[in-house]
C-alpha cells in the first residue's frame, strides 16, 4: 500500500454537485471498506466526515456522501455551500498504518 | 465527549528529542482505545505517525518506526509522542488523535501544535 492520489483542486458554483476522487495505487481501496474522508478548514483540526466508503458520523450534513469503484473512492458534495469551501482528504486504513491523499483544495466559485 | 489537548516545545534544534504531551479529557484514558498522532507539514498534507493501545501496544508508520516512541500514562489521563533525531522536515503541526477498537477511523482530534525544528 502507498499514498493515495487526489486531484489538487475541485470546484463548483452554489448549488451544484463535486466529486472528489480517491485513487489507491495497488488493491488498498478495492480489497477493503476502509476509506475515511476529512474537512479541514485553515488553521483547524481536520474533521472526520465519512468513514468505512460511505458513512457518514452523526452531525455531518446528508449533501455529503461517498462511494467506492474499484480502487477509486470517491466524495461527492451536493448542493454545495460557501461553507463547503475547504481541503479535504481521504485515507485508507490498516492495522498497522494510514496512507493520506494528498488532499483536494475545494472552492466554491 | 472526548477533549484532546497536545503540549510540548514549539521549537527543536535539529538531531534532538521532540516530545510531544496529549492529556485525555471528558474520558478514561484506561479503556479500549488507540491513542495516536498525525502530522502535517506547513501547507501539505496529513502523515500518519502511529498509535499505541491503553496498555501499551502500538503500531508505528514504517518510515518514522526506527525514530518513534510512543507511551500512556494512565495516573495522568494522557499520552507522549517521542521523535529522536529530528531534521527540518520534522517541522509540522502535530495532532493527537483517538481511535476506537474497531474503528478504521479518527473521529476526534486535538487542535495541533505547531512544531518547528530549527539551530
Amino acid at each position: 500500500q502507498s499514498a493515495l492520489t487526489q486531484p489538487a483542486s475541485v470546484s463548483g458554483s452554489p448549488g451544484q454537485s463535486i466529486t472528489i476522487s480517491c485513487a489507491g495505487s495497488s488493491t488498498d481501496i478495492s480489497d477493503y471498506n476502509y476509506v475515511s474522508w476529512y474537512q479541514q478548514y485553515p488553521g483547524k483540526a481536520p474533521r472526520l466526515m465519512i468513514y468505512d466508503v460511505r458513512n457518514r458520523p452523526s452531525g455531518v450534513s446528508d449533501r455529503f456522501s461517498g462511494s467506492k469503484s474499484g480502487n477509486t473512492a470517491s466524495l461527492t458534495i451536493s448542493g454545495l455551500q460557501t461553507d463547503d469551501e475547504a481541503d479535504y482528504y481521504c485515507a485508507s486504513y490498516t492495522t498497522s498504518n494510514t496512507f493520506f491523499g494528498g488532499g483536494t483544495k475545494v472552492t466554491v466559485l | 465527549q472526548v477533549q484532546l489537548q497536545e503540549s510540548g516545545p514549539g521549537l527543536v534544534k535539529p538531531s534532538d528529542t521532540l516530545s510531544l504531551t496529549c492529556v485525555v479529557s471528558g474520558y478514561s484514558i484506561s479503556t479500549s482505545n488507540w491513542w495516536g498522532w498525525i502530522r502535517q507539514p506547513p501547507g501539505k498534507g496529513l502523515e500518519w505517525i502511529g498509535y499505541i493501545y491503553y496498555s501499551g501496544g502500538a503500531y508505528y508508520s514504517p518510515s518514522l518506526e526506527s525514530r518513534v516512541t510512543m507511551s500512556v500514562d494512565t495516573s495522568k489521563n494522557q499520552f507522549s509522542l517521542k521523535l529522536s533525531s529530528v531534521t527540518a522536515v520534522d517541522t509540522a503541526i502535530y495532532y493527537c488523535t483517538r481511535k476506537g477498537p474497531y474503528d478504521t477511523y479518527y473521529a476526534a482530534w486535538g487542535q495541533g501544535t505547531l512544531v518547528a525544528v530549527s539551530s
